[in-house]
């Protein structure tokens, strides 16, 4: 069974600034590799799929990448509506999220 | 465009069983897996299987295994996600989505909150 960590649990930046979100994998994991983004009282929205595929209508500011074990979601610059919690999932398994918040 | 419609939401008792339906439009529904995921009050997202709506395939997540039944309806693109022996921490909001047919859950139900509580 893989195990997905997510780190930081909690990331405090401003509007404008990089944010760069980690998942790593218990074991290496195919490309099956997906991130969400998930608001208060809203179900959870697809970003980016097969690690590095952007979704249907998902800005370009969003960004994902790795191999194996390692994986990150980068949002270049941050617009308000990225404030969010954000989970990476690989089949059967959701990480814990992280929650990106306003400094 | 493709629209996933959740029954509402449930009261049950301890020991009780729950049936959450799931109704898809826009797509042709036996083409794609559904996924079913919950979330309990102010936690993370946990995966509790995968059903195949074309041949009726199901894969639980082992801590579900016994409880759960996923089945569907083809003649109403409706898929069913039944929990029994329902407990408090069975209480959180289940959502059904739809597998891109690359492993990632494309669109998403708006979420059924299922409260256990004697």
């Amino acid at each position: 069974e893989i195990v997905l960590t997510q780190s930081p649990a909690t990331l405090s930046l401003s509007p404008g600034e990089r944010a760069t979100l980690s998942c790593r994998a218990s074991q290496s994991v195919s490309n099956y590799l997906g991130w969400y983004q998930q608001k208060p009282g809203q179900a959870p929205r697809l970003l980016i799929y097969d690690v590095s595929n952007r979704a249907t209508d998902i800005p370009a500011r969003f960004s994902g990448s790795g191999s194996g074990t390692d994986f990150t979601l980068t949002i270049s610059s941050l617009e308000p509506e990225d404030f969010a919690v954000y989970y990476c999932q690989q089949r059967s398994a959701f990480g814990g999220g992280t929650k990106v918040e306003i400094k | 465009q493709v629209h996933l419609v959740q029954s509402g939401a449930e009261v049950k008792k301890p020991g009780a069983s729950v049936k959450v339906s799931c109704k898809a439009s826009g797509y042709t529904f036996t083409g794609y897996y559904i996924h079913w995921v919950r979330q309990a009050p102010g936690q993370g997202l946990e995966w509790m299987g995968w059903f195949n709506p074309n041949s009726g395939g199901r894969n639980y997540a082992d801590k579900f295994e016994g409880r759960v039944t996923m089945t569907r309806d083809t003649s109403i693109s409706t898929a069913y996600m039944e929990l029994s022996g329902l407990r408090s921490d069975d209480t959180a909001v289940y959502y059904c989505a739809r597998d891109n047919n690359v492993g990632s859950a494309d669109y998403w139900g708006q979420g059924t909150l299922v409260t256990v509580s004697s």
